[in-house]
């Protein structure tokens, strides 16, 4: 039911690269709004990952990256490690709705 | 370094209200728009409400309007909400955040979040 939708679920082996999607629609991704992503660990704050589609924060390491296009946006995440097991949320705006935006959310599990 | 601090969660039964205080500091309070995010059990980041570093602006999710008011007090760094007729749908952690900006003239992100503080609604 969230206005953006990314897959429940991705897994993959250490080492290994993944890759999250973000789909929106015309009132918001497509609008031209931003998109940002959170990295959420249980019991811990979320974590901005990166911000306006592409830019990571300091201390971001370079194995995240993000991109933008159309309707939808991802997050890659190179060179995976046991500690990039969270859950990963992708946001922004819907001018239909006039509200800030959540993914449903993606549990990354590292095999 | 930014560290915000909430507090005031807790069971309360449908129909009541509650308080929840957020306390910031390693930023100047007042220059940034804050904001409330929860999250329901089992459920993902949920959107609430937020508002401009001097209160001339605040905006709320449909979910919660008519029912919960976001306020804040820059001589004390503080951000509350006020969350009255209580649903149990309400039940989640919530979350304060900073946002980037002050004045909410263009929607941005949140840079910094809290720990959270859990509010179940429940008779």
């Amino acid at each position: 039911q969230s206005v953006l939708t990314q897959p429940p679920s991705v897994s993959g082996a250490p080492g290994q690269r993944v890759t999250i999607s973000c789909t929106g629609s015309d009132s918001n991704i497509g609008a031209g709004y931003n998109v940002h992503w959170y990295q959420h660990l249980p019991g811990a704050a979320p974590k901005l990952l990166i911000y306006d589609n592409k830019n990571r924060p300091s201390g971001v390491p370079d194995r995240f990256s993000g991109s933008k296009s159309g309707t939808s946006a991802s997050l890659a995440i190179t060179g995976l490690q046991a500690e990039d097991e969270a859950d990963y949320y992708c946001q922004s705006y819907d001018s239909s709705l006039r509200a800030w935006v959540f993914g449903g959310g993606t549990k990354l599990t590292v095999l | 370094e930014v560290q915000l601090l909430e507090s005031g969660g807790g069971l309360i039964q449908p129909g009541g209200s509650l308080r929840l205080s957020c306390t910031a500091s390693g930023f100047i309070f007042s220059n940034f728009a804050m904001a409330w995010v929860r999250q329901a059990p089992g459920k993902g980041l949920e959107w609430v409400s937020i508002i401009s570093g001097n209160s001339n602006r605040a905006f709320y999710a449909d979910s919660v309007k008519g029912r919960f008011t976001i306020s804040r007090d820059n001589s004390k760094n503080t951000l509350l909400l006020q969350m009255d007729s209580l649903r149990v749908e309400d039940t989640a952690v919530y979350y304060c955040a900073k946002d980037v900006q002050q004045w909410l003239i263009d929607p941005y992100y949140f840079d910094y979040w809290g720990l959270g503080t859990l509010v179940t609604v429940s008779s």
